[in-house]
């Protein structure tokens, strides 16, 4: 079993704030997806980085991968109440995802 | 209907019951997966079904039985379980750089 390891575990802001969520593992993933789920719902996709060093932007949201293809970090400009919930990290290997045990993130209005 | 649909979304079950879990996609995806979500545990792969075939049983109990008829649907029987086995059961369908697209889950309470 490949482990992520997501930090921090919980992260609570006020509206307009900015945050940085990391997750990091010792093994090498061909892939990395960041999920967002909310109470009483899946998972949703919000992007999958597959090359070292890559940089995504979606809107407020900036994902990193890592040059060793180890880790990765997901960074939310001024963010938003919208924002709430639990992110995700998940490694890809083979036809298989492992997952951290995610970030709780609250903003607060 | 698009995406991954899962029936029923809430279950209440006794230890001596026989239930099933339903999973539908419509994404025209060939891999479906079962997935077990507890509190402050990470999400634990259950089956993997790609192209029908089961190719992945990580494990888990005999009181769990998959059955993927086709590849647009998949089910999860459930017997004699136990107070530990409740958590919410996510199926999942993926597309290429594993990419999954997962159903709304059925959150399941055993007594």
């Amino acid at each position: 079993t490949q482990l992520l390891e997501q930090s921090p575990q919980f992260l609570s802001i006020q509206e307009g704030e900015n945050l940085t969520v990391y997750c990091n593992s010792s093994s090498v993933f061909s892939s990395l997806q960041w999920y967002r789920q909310e109470p009483g719902e899946g998972p949703v996709l919000l992007v999958t980085v597959v090359t070292g060093g890559e940089v995504k932007k979606l809107k407020r949201l900036t994902f990193q991968f890592g040059d060793a293809r180890k880790d990765s970090s997901l960074h939310i400009t001024a963010a938003q109440p919208g924002d709430t919930g639990l992110y995700l990290c998940a490694g890809a290997d083979d036809y298989k995802l492992s997952f951290g045990a995610g970030t709780t993130v609250t903003v607060r209005a | 209907e698009t995406g991954v649909t899962q029936t029923p979304r809430h279950l209440v079950m006794g230890m001596t019951n026989k239930k099933s879990l339903k999973c539908e996609q419509h994404l025209g995806h060939n891999a479906m997966y079962w997935y077990k979500q507890s509190a402050k545990k990470p999400l634990e792969l259950m089956f993997v079904y790609n192209f029908k075939e089961q190719t992945e049983n990580n494990s888990v109990p005999s009181r769990f039985s998959p059955e993927c008829p086709n590849s647009s649907h998949l089910f999860l029987h459930l017997h004699t379980l136990q107070p530990e086995d409740s958590a919410l059961y996510l199926c999942a369908s993926g597309v290429g750089y594993n990419e999954q697209f997962f159903g709304p889950g059925t959150r399941l309470t055993v007594l």
